[in-house]
């Protein structure tokens, strides 16, 4: 049973530092990994999505990466925002139906 | 320019009163889907239908039935509303195409009293 993992479930960080959010997944045979934004009381955001055949995606500050053979992916942000400060959740696609495994989310507070 | 519109935003009830939460699309997806969302944990998946093709999860309280009368909107109901209903729940929509992500709306967040 594939099981979607994100840790630290909070991290805090200063204003302008790049960072790391990190999603590990047990089952390498995935379809596809999607990392999404959830602001406070709002809904999902879809921010990248990478193809099993994909090694990474980017956009602006934003880049994830994916190694499915340990069963790990990253989503790095550059030069932290306090705009940024959001809840971030990963989600794996098993194959080509339309059903998620998603994590339970890293909190992220940017300080100013 | 709401792609995925989730009427109402906040929704009160009381226990055991049949409540109704919908949602409306206006780009023309094939899928659509429900999903509950409990603070601090990932949504979890009710329902989805592709075109009219309802899809149950396994897991899913007979509590809790979902309509698509058209392509462009979605409700969700729960006919007896129990203290473990109260969440965020979240409709989103996609394409037929698995590499293609998947839109959401902003939520109803559910209080039952």
């Amino acid at each position: 049973k594939q099981e979607v993992t994100q840790i630290p479930a909070a991290l805090s960080v200063p204003e302008g530092e790049n960072l790391v959010l990190n999603c590990s997944f047990t089952d390498s045979a995935i379809y596809n990994l999607q990392w999404f934004r959830q602001d406070p009381g709002k809904g999902l955001t879809s921010l990248l999505l990478i193809q099993s055949s994909q090694r990474e995606q980017t956009s602006g500050r934003l880049n994830a990466s994916l190694d499915k053979s340990s069963g790990r992916s990253t989503l790095y942000i550059a030069a932290s925002q306090p705009g940024d400060s959001a809840t971030y959740l990963c989600a794996v696609s098993l194959d080509s139906n339309y059903q998620l495994i998603w994590g339970a989310g890293t909190k992220l507070i940017i300080k100013p | 320019d709401a792609m995925v519109i989730q009427n109402p935003r906040y929704q009160v009830t009381q226990f055991g009163k049949p409540v109704t939460l919908s949602c409306s699309q206006t780009l023309n997806h094939n899928v659509m889907y429900w999903y509950q969302q409990k603070s601090s944990q990932a949504p979890k998946l009710l329902f989805h239908y592709y075109d009219k093709d309802f899809n149950n999860e396994a897991d899913t309280p007979d509590n809790f039935q979902s309509r698509r009368p058209n392509t462009s909107f979605c409700f969700l109901d729960i006919r007896s509303p129990g203290l473990g209903d109260a969440a965020m729940y979240l409709c989103a929509t996609s394409t037929l195409n698995s590499n293609q992500p998947q839109h959401f709306g902003d939520g109803t967040r559910l209080s039952i009293l």
